[in-house]
């Protein structure tokens, strides 16, 4: 069965500075990622999701990317972190032999201070 | 394209049962159904495909109107574990897109 993997679990950091989350999957191939960021007491929001490696779509425009280098990873970053960026943050992927379910990562919860 | 839930809460006693209503004006592919606990994950409850194909617990059930573009999740005899934020989920007919609808928070009490 199919094994998504986030890190770091809990992060703080300084509003202008960089941010990196990385996002793995484990016994899948070719599967559709997505990255949700969930804000305090509010609903989760698709940020960006990919169909395959180098394809990704954006949601919401903002300062945050993503990327996929490889087939199971799935990274999101920024150049400078606002606020507003913090929150708990998902991936979560179609993959596994139910196709028509999305499981999700454990996620990371960011802090901008 | 983000669905709208009815009622945004709801707190219900041991026993008694909850319909938490998604709408979406696009049409749909599918509708997922999910429970998060405060600080976790969300995780799966319960899917319904156009066409009418169905998955899911017992005690939670669904439906889903293609021609309204709208689902009910039903919970029966509430237990304290059902407590948490309860989001549908929509995949409309075109492109790869999932949305998230607006969170229904539910709290069991004894």
């Amino acid at each position: 069965s199919q094994t998504i993997h986030q890190w770091p679990a809990t992060l703080v950091q300084p509003v202008g500075s960089p941010l990196s989350l990385e996002c793995t999957v484990e016994g899948t191939s070719n599967p559709n990622l997505y990255w949700y960021r969930q804000a305090a007491g509010r609903g989760l929001q698709l940020l960006f999701y990919s169909v395959g490696i180098g394809q990704i779509s954006s949601e919401v425009p903002q300062n945050l990317s993503a990327s996929r280098p490889q087939d199971r990873q799935f990274i999101l970053s920024s150049k400078k972190l606002l606020l507003s960026d913090s929150g708990f943050y998902l991936c979560a992927c179609y993959c596994g032999q139910d196709t028509d379910t999305q499981y999700f990562g454990p996620g990371t919860r960011l802090t901008v201070l | 394209q983000q669905p709208v839930q009815s009622p945004q809460a709801v707190i219900l006693r041991e026993g008694e049962d909850a319909v938490i209503n998604c709408s979406s004006s696009k049409a749909l592919y599918s509708v997922h159904w999910y429970r998060q606990k405060h600080g976790e994950a969300p995780v799966f409850l319960m899917i319904l495909l156009k066409g009418g194909e169905q998955k899911g617990h017992d005690k939670i059930s669904a439906s889903f109107n293609e021609k309204k573009q709208q689902s009910s999740l039903y919970l029966t005899a509430s237990q304290l574990s059902y407590s948490g934020t309860y989001f549908c989920g929509t995949e409309e007919d075109t492109g790869n897109q999932f949305y998230f609808g607006t969170g229904t928070s539910l709290t069991v009490i004894p």
